[in-house]
This record gives C-alpha cells, structure tokens and sequence, in this order.
C-alpha cells in the first residue's frame, strides 16, 4: 500500500516548456487534489476532482489543466510553464466515508521554472 | 478577510512546555476542522480532526473549537523537539468539497 505518488520529485524547465505532473493513489478514494505551496502562503488549491470524471477549479487555476483519468489517477498539466509557477506541487486524496474525514498528501514535486 | 488566518511564528517554547497554537476562520458554516503537520521538505500529515465545540484529546495534543467564536486550537503538552515543525490548520469551507488551509505556524521546542 504506497498511499498517495507523485512523479517527478523535482523537475527544472524553461520558460514556455510544458510538463505533466502525475499522481496516483492506491486507497480506492474519490476525491482528488493539486495544491501548490509558496513560502508564506500556505496551501494553495489549484484543482480538485470529487468524484471519477469530474474537475473542479479552485483557487489558483490559471496556467493549469488536469485529468482525471480514471479513479486511481489525477494529472496536472503546464502548457506553457511560467517563472511564477515556480512552487512545491502536492497531490492528495480524501476518504470522508465512515465518518472518518482524512486527507493523505504525496512526497510532492519540486518544480523551478527559469 | 482572510478565509482563515494564523500566526506565521515561529512560536518558540522549550523543552516540556505546552506550545499553543491558534487559528481563526471566516466560513460561519463550517463543520469540519483538521490540524496538519509539516516537517520541513516533507509533506503535511493528518494530526488531529475536529468537528464538535469543546475539547478533543489524543495522546499530548488536545484540539479546541468553538464554532460561535469561529476559533480552533491545538495544545501539544510535553513539548518535545521533533514537534518542532510547521502546523497548519484547515477547515471544509460551505459548499465547496475541499479543504481550505491556512498558511501555518512554525514551532520551535528548545531542548
């Protein structure tokens, strides 16, 4: 049981390049997450999915796309990467059934755009 | 107004105190409250979960919510110095089906 992965941990890209970050998780779990995280601003939501087959923006969408590929998988895209994107990238994944509500986040990816 | 806002710190205590940290939050309608865990270069990590007024206890943490002050806190009693981290605290924002996090409060226990 790996919970939640994420490839790559650390990518370096040039301005204009597009990469995919991809994440799975092995929990059977619904919902699915992007965040970004910057020095002093916490976690930013940048794109959810709650269920197979659907995506929802969140805070920070701009510059973003994903797929939710199936119920294991939930990917990012940059299309054309920007110095500002330039941020720490967590996946994650919500069991809410039970009663119990827990969010489980990947290792992250590293990502600098120059 | 910030969704939800805590003090950046670092919030320094020593050795076998108790550190306290506190978190308000805007969305009267929340129902579900949550403290994470971040070391540095690692990612956060589910420490307490709250969703009732009063106090909840687990091992030497205790969480605190008080829905009418819109206000949640986290005590860690014997402080030691791997707690020394980042914690966040987060809430499930009305309507929407992911959680909202503030941007943390470092903590630092010196041995």
């Amino acid at each position: 049981n790996a919970g939640v992965t994420q490839t790559p941990k650390f990518q370096v890209l040039k301005t204009g390049q597009s990469m995919t970050l991809q994440c799975a998780q092995d929990m059977n779990h619904n919902s699915m997450y992007w965040y970004r995280q910057d020095p002093g601003m916490g976690l930013r939501l940048i794109y959810y999915s709650a269920s197979e087959g659907t995506t929802d923006k969140g805070e920070v969408p701009n510059g973003y796309n994903v797929s939710r590929l199936n119920k294991r998988e939930f990917s990012l895209r940059l299309e054309s990467a920007a110095p500002s994107q330039t941020s720490v990238y967590f996946c994650a994944s919500r069991d809410i059934a039970g009663g119990a509500d827990t969010q489980y986040f990947g290792p992250g990816t590293r990502l600098t755009v120059l | 107004q910030k969704e939800v806002e805590q003090n950046s710190g670092p919030l320094s205590v020593p050795e076998g105190a108790i550190a306290s940290l506190n978190c308000t939050y805007s969305d009267r309608g929340s129902q579900s409250f949550f403290w994470y865990r971040q070391y540095s270069g690692k990612s956060p990590e589910l420490i307490m979960s709250i969703y009732s007024n009063g106090d909840k206890e687990d091992g030497r943490f205790t969480a605190q919510l008080n829905k009418a002050s819109q206000y949640v806190s986290l005590l860690i009693r014997d402080s030691q110095p791997s707690d020394s981290a980042t914690y966040l605290c987060a809430f499930d924002p009305t309507g929407r089906r992911a959680l909202t996090f503030g941007s943390g409060t470092r903590l630092q226990v010196q041995p």
